[in-house]
């Protein structure tokens, strides 16, 4: 079956403007992660859905960042007035609700310029 | 809040010669231990798991790795590197939280194979 998608792959920004990054979970897949993972580092937690409902969001790095899942599938990362330090790759990542392991999609590289 | 170590930036390994990639994790309780790989340009893709049990699990493309609680280690280990193992290697530790599984990574540890 098909895994997580993320579209696009890559976008280039120039600084201010907003981008919208979008997330299509594997079917049926509960959980929904964003990570944010910048150059030379691991990922990093950003926010956490539960069906529609966002349970934690405590890795949003400011209140630039809004993440939404209206109907409990798709999921959009928005990033407002983009900053050079959003530079990064972002990771989207689905799981069941009661299963350990996380999928990941192939991320969607973010250039602030 | 858990934490995890990858204390080797960079590790080059001739094909053919065994591998380690160390591994210490921080957390108050029993761990759920993760270890991924990243191919440049790609996501993450889990090469073995360990929540309880057995403390030498098997993973997928040959890999395997020990949980050592009185050391707080989860070593990666392969025997034999192949040049396709090439890639950037992730250790996590996952805490169950409000009903779902918060994972913090490590700084990851790239691998080069040379021929």
């Amino acid at each position: 079956g098909a895994g997580v998608s993320q579209s696009p792959r890559y976008k280039v920004a120039k600084r201010g403007q907003d981008v919208a990054l979008r997330c299509d979970p594997i079917s049926g897949h509960v959980s929904l992660f964003w990570y944010q993972q910048a150059l030379g580092q691991g990922p990093e937690f950003l926010t956490y859905f539960q069906n529609e409902a966002q349970l934690d969001k405590s890795g949003l790095p400011s209140d630039r960042f809004f993440a939404e899942r209206p109907e409990g599938s798709v999921s959009t990362l928005k990033i407002q007035r983009t900053q050079q330090e959003d530079s990064a790759v972002y990771l989207c990542a689905s799981s069941g609700l009661a299963d350990y392991e996380q999928y990941f999609g192939p991320g969607t590289r973010l250039t602030v310029t | 809040a858990q934490s995890v170590t990858q204390p080797d930036i960079h590790i080059t390994v001739s094909e053919g010669a065994s591998l380690e990639l160390r591994c210490n994790y921080s957390y108050g309780a029993t761990p759920y231990l993760f270890w991924y790989v990243q191919s440049p340009g790609q996501g993450l893709q889990l090469l073995l798991k360990y929540f309880s049990g057995d403390t030498l699990v098997q993973g997928i493309k040959g890999f395997e790795a020990e949980f050592k609680r009185s050391q707080s280690s989860f070593n990666l280990r392969k025997p034999s590197v192949h040049w396709s193992d090439a890639a950037e290697y992730f250790c996590a530790v996952g805490a169950r939280s409000g009903g779902y599984q918060k994972v913090t990574f490590g700084i990851g540890t790239k691998l080069q194979v040379i021929p």
